[in-house]
């Protein structure tokens, strides 16, 4: 199997605060995970590209001090939504490859977190 | 610049009634062609992925066909629990890590 899971899965805020997402791969090791971000019924938005041990590839217009990216290890990495605002709400979807860049890479996908922030 | 196009964006089908859901795409070098079901407030779920034209997936109710311009998802007698948005995503082979997904079927599948 390839199991991902995300933390927390709902969480409510307050404007100004900030709020952590946990992502984990469960029964495999993930060198490359990716953040998306999802609007009602809209496709997923690519966020930014999270290397083990590297800086993250942010998309352009993600504003990368506000979305801060940790990939500490080859099972977790982190989403930081830094002094969380309304416009900032929504629902945070991460994936991790399984398998080596250009070989076999499939992404499989965490069950999500929204965040509202009041 | 890769593209994906899916069709149609809602089909509403009765428990029964086999369709197939189409995903057309332009890809500088397909690397991997990507099915995931998507159930309202949950992330994608993985269904199939398919590398080369003429291959073929299948799983349960559900089978997945590739072209060299298209893949069908193919839905043999749905039931109800089939109902969910099924996204199609492509990745190319320009460097890029990046999924491009298209904007997903909606299904409903009538008791």
């Amino acid at each position: 199997g390839a199991v991902v899971s995300q933390h927390p899965s709902r969480v409510i805020c307050k404007s100004g605060t900030s709020v952590k997402i946990e992502c984990r791969s469960l029964d495999f090791q993930a060198t490359t995970m990716f953040w998306y971000r999802q609007f009602p019924k809209k496709s997923l938005m690519l966020m930014a590209t999270s290397n083990e041990g590297s800086k993250a590839t942010y998309e352009q217009g993600v504003e990368k001090d506000k979305f801060l990216i940790n990939h500490a290890s080859l099972t977790l990495s982190t989403l930081t939504v830094t002094s969380a605002h309304p416009e900032d709400s929504s629902f945070y979807i991460c994936s991790a490859r399984k398998g080596l860049a250009g070989v076999r890479d499939t992404q499989y996908f965490g069950p999500g977190t929204r965040l509202t922030v009041l | 610049e890769d593209q994906v196009t899916q069709s149609p964006e809602a089909l509403r089908l009765q428990e029964g009634e086999s369709s197939s859901l189409n995903c057309s795409y332009t890809v500088s070098g397909l690397r991997g062609l990507f099915w995931y079901r998507q159930d309202p407030g949950k992330g994608p779920e993985f269904l199939f992925t398919l590398y080369s034209a003429g291959e073929e997936k299948e799983k349960e109710r559900l089978k997945a066909t590739l072209t060299k311009k298209e893949s069908f998802l193919h839905i043999t007698a749905p039931k109800p629990e089939d109902s969910a948005t099924y996204l199609c995503a492509v990745l190319g082979q320009g460097g890029s890590e990046k999924l491009v997904f298209g904007k997903g079927t909606k299904l409903t599948v009538n008791p």
